[in-house]
C-alpha cells in the first residue's frame, strides 16, 4: 500500500534557525516524492521533486532508501516560507495519482 | 509551468441543489485528471480519478452517484455534486497529469463550495 507520513503537524522555528520537515513513505516499487507548498489562500504549488534534485528557495530534499524517507531542509528559515507544506507520493504505473501526506504546517518566527 | 484552471473559485448553494465545477488544462491535453477534496486544516483526499473519454474512477468511500465526473475532451473535467448538503461544503481541487512532462501533475487554484 502506498502511504506518506508526515508526523508533525505543526513545526514552529525561529527566523534564521534551520528547518527541516519529515516525511516518510511506504510503496513497494520506486516511487517519486515530491514536496507541495501552499501558501495561505493560494494553490498547491510544486515546490520540488527528487528526480531532478535542485533546490528551490533554499529547500533541499534526498531520498533516503534505506531510511525511506525524503526529509525537506533549508538551513536558515524566512518568515515568507511560513505555510503548509505536503509530502507526496507518485507511483510509477501510468498515470496514477499523487499520495498526500497530512501535511505539515511551518511557521517562522520573526 | 503548465496551467490548470478550476471555476467557479467560490460556490454558495442550497441543500438539495446540484453545482458543477469545471476544471480545465488550459495549454496542454490531459487525459487524466484527478480530483481531491481538502478540508479545513487537513490534507487533500482523493475522490476520484478521471480519465478522457471512460468513467472515472472513485476512491473507496466516495459515492458516484453524488459526485458525478465527467471527462468529456482532453482539456475539460467536471465535477457535480448533486443533492449538496452542509456537510459537502468543501475545498474541492482537481489536478491534470501532463503527458510530456514525465506526468508531471499540476492543480488548479481549488473551489470553494459551501452548502446553506
Amino acid at each position: 500500500a502506498q502511504r506518506v507520513t508526515q508526523p508533525e503537524k505543526l513545526l514552529s522555528v525561529f527566523k534564521g534557525a534551520p528547518v527541516e520537515l519529515k516525511c516518510n513513505y511506504s510503496y513497494s516499487g520506486s516511487p517519486e516524492l515530491f514536496w507541495y507548498v501552499q501558501y495561505s489562500r493560494q494553490r498547491l504549488q510544486l515546490l520540488l521533486r527528487h528526480i531532478s534534485r535542485e533546490s528551490i528557495k533554499g529547500f533541499t530534499a534526498d531520498l533516503n532508501k534505506g531510511e525511506t524517507s525524503f526529509h525537506l531542509k533549508k538551513p536558515f528559515a524566512q518568515e515568507e516560507d511560513s505555510a503548509m507544506y505536503y509530502c507526496a507520493l507518485h507511483g510509477n504505473s501510468g498515470n496514477t495519482p499523487l499520495v498526500f501526506g497530512k501535511g505539515t504546517r511551518l511557521s517562522v518566527i520573526a | 509551468g503548465a496551467v490548470v484552471s478550476q471555476h467557479p473559485s467560490w460556490v454558495i448553494c442550497k441543500s438539495g441543489t446540484s453545482v458543477k465545477i469545471e476544471c480545465r488544462s488550459l495549454d496542454f491535453q490531459a487525459t487524466t485528471m484527478f480530483w481531491y477534496r481538502q478540508f479545513p486544516k487537513q490534507s487533500l483526499m482523493l475522490m476520484a480519478t478521471s480519465n478522457e473519454g471512460s468513467k472515472a474512477t472513485y476512491e473507496q468511500g466516495v459515492e458516484k452517484d453524488k459526485f458525478l465526473i465527467n471527462h468529456a475532451s482532453l482539456t475539460l473535467s467536471t465535477l457535480t455534486v448533486t443533492s449538496a448538503h452542509p456537510e459537502d461544503s468543501s475545498f474541492y481541487i482537481c489536478s491534470a497529469s501532463k503527458p510530456d512532462s514525465g506526468n508531471t501533475i499540476y492543480f488548479g487554484e481549488g473551489s470553494w463550495l459551501t452548502v446553506v
